[in-house]
């Protein structure tokens, strides 16, 4: 059974770049929620995709947008990149109706601004 | 709005000895409360989660963590821990709601194991 899967592992981009970031979620699950984790802190809540649609929004800017896709799968974009921007980006699926709420997450792309 | 505090940003311990993490969370509605853990270079891992009923969890790798309602903690334990629990443990909250799932994190508290 696949875990939850993201691609690249690792990114480096410049200042004023675009960026996009990708996740498999598990087999079976059909919601796929994004965090930031910056270094030395615990991951922020961006954005949850349900049904092809933003379900739930953190506190992030318009730079920040996603989209999912009809076999589930998601993407995060970011647009003009700023240094802040660089964290591990950790994607997160589940099974929605699921009363536990339990996510499972993928191993995160590393995304270094410079 | 939900917050989590992590009291101990880094718990050193010898190998071997007892352990517990404290969390503390603040919420104006029910929640579910987790833990995680983060390996080194790795993803999230989830050790145990509170739902309902017994306020004693155990969750994997020897852990278990006690929610207390009126003191709004969920703290992690382990009687004896090992070289292979250096980790960051992460606690988490989210809302009941359905279609509100987002998990809350703490800013981790780092564990590491002295031989």
């Amino acid at each position: 059974d696949a875990g939850v899967t993201q691609s690249p592992t690792h990114l480096i981009k410049t200042r004023g770049q675009q960026v996009t970031l990708r996740c498999s979620p598990k087999s079976g699950h059909d919601t796929v929620s994004w965090y930031q984790q910056a270094l030395g802190q615990g991951p922020q809540f961006i954005f949850q995709y349900y049904e092809e649609e933003e379900r739930q929004r953190g506190n992030f800017p318009d730079r920040f947008s996603g989209h999912q896709f009809p076999n589930y799968s998601s993407e995060l974009n970011v647009n003009a990149l700023l240094l802040g921007d660089s964290a591990l980006y950790l994607c997160a699926s589940s099974l929605a109706g699921n009363l536990v709420h339990e996510q499972y997450f993928g191993p995160g792309t590393r995304l270094t601004v410079t | 709005a939900q917050s989590v505090t992590q009291l101990d940003s880094q718990v050193p311990v010898f190998e071997e000895a007892p352990v517990e993490l404290r969390c503390n969370y603040s919420s104006s509605v029910s929640v579910y409360l987790f833990w995680y853990v983060q390996y080194p270079n790795q993803g999230l891992q989830l050790l145990l989660k509170y739902l309902s009923g017994s306020t004693l969890v155990k969750g994997i790798n020897g852990f278990e963590a006690e929610f207390n309602k009126s003191q709004t903690s969920f703290h992690l334990r382990k009687p004896s821990v090992h070289i292979s629990d250096t980790a960051e443990y992460f606690c988490a909250v989210s809302d009941r709601d359905f279609g509100n799932e987002k998990l809350t994190f703490g800013t981790g508290t780092r564990l590491t194991i002295i031989p």
